[in-house]
């Protein structure tokens, strides 16, 4: 049981460029969401799901897009980023939304 | 709007003291949730506790207790007998619309001194 992983752990990338952080749960969980974590303002809510086929914005949705083919997989894209989305990415699932949700190691990423 | 206000940015505690980490929020949701989770050094996000809005006693899990005052729209933390590997940033957050969305705190870094 790996519960939530994340790939890769680290990226670098240049401005205008795309790239999709992966996300996958072992827990057959519903809900999936992603966050982001700058310094000093906690985590915010990007996008979510509550299940395959249905996703959902969050706070900080701009320049990002998910989508939710399986209960297991919940990838998300960076269309082409920007300096503004240097942050760590976490990717959690629940099993229910009311409830604790488990993250994922999550990904740093750097945009130059 | 629904807010998270941590006014802690820093604590320290003595090991094996109690100590209590504020957490206010705001919402104008009658069904909510209320969790904390911890991030250690390492980075990883860890779920601590959690309580609904219409649970009327505290949630307890082992050594951590969440101080439910809804009154004062206050969710404490309150960590009994602190050991070192409790120094971490702990982030106070807030389920609502159904407990889809959720909202952070900016957190709390607790120092346990030996």
């Amino acid at each position: 049981n790996a519960g939530v992983t994340q790939t890769p752990k680290f990226q670098v990338l240049k401005t205008g460029q795309s790239m999709t952080l992966q996300c996958a749960q072992d827990m057959n969980h519903e809900y999936m969401s992603w966050y982001r974590q700058d310094p000093g303002m906690g985590l915010r809510l990007i996008h979510y799901s509550v299940g395959a086929g249905i996703t959902d914005q969050g706070e900080v949705p701009n320049g990002y897009n998910v989508s939710r083919s399986t209960t297991e997989d919940f990838p998300l894209r960076l269309l082409s980023a920007a300096p503004s989305q240097t942050s760590v990415y976490f990717c959690a699932s629940s099993s229910q939304g009311a409830g604790g949700q488990f993250f994922g190691p999550g990904t740093r990423l750097t945009v130059l | 709007a629904q807010k998270i206000t941590q006014t802690q940015p820093g604590m320290f505690v003595q090991e094996k003291e109690a100590v209590t980490l504020d957490c206010t929020y705001d919402t104008s949701d009658q069904s909510y949730g209320l969790f904390w989770y911890k991030q250690p050094s390492s980075g990883e996000m860890i779920f601590l506790i959690y309580q609904g809005s219409y649970d009327e006693q505290n949630a307890t899990e082992g050594r951590y207790s969440l101080n439910f005052q809804k009154a004062r729209k206050s969710a404490n933390l309150v960590i009994s007998a602190s050991q070192l590997g409790d120094s971490a940033m702990y982030f106070c957050a807030m389920s609502y619309t159904g407990g889809f969305k959720t909202i952070f705190g900016a957190g709390t870094r607790l120092f346990v001194k030996a």
